[in-house]
C-alpha cells in the first residue's frame, strides 16, 4: 500500500525557516516525480514545487520561487521542502503527492497524497 | 500565473448530470493534454479522478468523464450520488513548466 506521511509542520514566526519532510513507502520511490501542494484552510489548492526522480530537475510556483527548496533522498525514501523567509501568506496545509506514472518526464498529475501537515506563520 | 477559472458552485439532484468547466489559456489547458481533475471531501486529501483530459484512474467510477475544447476543460458527473458532494479542482501543466490549479468548485447534491 502506498503511504505518504508528512511531518515538520508547526507555528513559526514571519521570516523564519522550516523544513517539511514526507516519508514514502509501498512503492519504488526513485521511480517517481514527487510534488508539494498547499491549501490555505477553506481555500483552494496551490502547486508549490516538484522534483524529478533523481533530484536533478526541480520546479517552483511563482509565490515560493527563491524562498523554498525541494530536495529528496532516495536512500531514505523521503522528499523535503525547505521553506525560508516565511510569510503569513505561507500559512497552509502542505501535502506531498506522488506522480501517477512511474518514470514520468514531468509533473502532470498525482494519484497518491499524504494527509497534509499544517504550517502556521504568525508572530 | 493566474489560476484556472472554475465556477464557485454547482448543484444537482440525485440521478442528474452536472458539468464543471475549467477555463485557461493556450499556455496551459489549450497547449497540452495534461489536464486533471481532483475531488476533495472536507478534511481529506485530494483524490485524482481524471488525468490527461479524459482518462480515469483504476477504481474511479465511469460516471466521471472529462473532455477539452480549446482552452476549456470540463468534468461531467452523471447519475449524481450523495457521495459526489465535494470540492472539485482542475489542474493543468503550463508552458513555463509549472502546474496550476483552478479555484475549485463546490458540488452540492440537493
Amino acid at each position: 500500500e502506498v503511504q505518504l506521511v508528512e511531518s515538520g509542520g508547526r507555528v513559526i514566526r514571519p521570516g523564519g525557516s522550516l523544513r517539511l519532510s514526507c516519508a514514502a513507502s509501498g512503492f519504488t520511490f526513485d521511480n517517481y516525480v514527487m510534488t508539494w501542494v498547499r491549501q490555505v484552510p477553506g481555500k483552494g489548492l496551490e502547486w508549490v514545487s516538484a522534483i524529478n526522480w533523481n533530484g536533478g530537475v526541480t520546479g517552483y510556483g511563482d509565490s515560493v520561487k527563491g524562498r523554498f527548496t525541494i530536495s529528496r533522498d532516495n536512500a531514505k525514501n523521503s522528499v523535503y521542502l525547505q521553506m525560508d523567509s516565511l510569510r503569513a501568506e505561507d500559512t497552509a496545509f502542505y501535502y506531498c503527492a506522488r506522480s501517477r506514472r512511474a518514470h514520468s518526464s514531468g509533473w502532470y498529475n498525482f494519484d497518491h497524497w499524504g494527509q497534509g501537515i499544517l504550517v502556521t506563520v504568525s508572530s | 500565473q493566474s489560476a484556472l477559472t472554475q465556477p464557485a458552485s454547482v448543484s444537482g439532484s440525485p440521478g442528474q448530470s452536472i458539468t464543471i468547466s475549467c477555463t485557461g489559456t493556450d499556455n496551459d489547458i489549450g497547449g497540452y493534454i495534461y489536464v486533471s481533475w481532483y475531488q476533495q471531501h472536507p478534511g481529506k486529501a485530494p483524490k485524482l479522478m481524471i488525468y490527461d483530459i479524459f482518462n480515469r484512474p483504476s477504481g474511479v467510477s465511469d460516471r466521471f468523464s472529462g473532455s477539452k475544447s480549446g482552452s476549456t476543460a470540463s468534468l461531467t458527473i452523471s447519475g449524481l450520488q450523495a457521495e459526489d458532494e465535494a470540492d472539485y479542482y482542475c489542474s493543468a501543466y503550463t508552458s513555463v513548466d509549472t502546474l496550476i490549479f483552478g479555484g475549485g468548485t463546490r458540488l452540492t447534491v440537493l
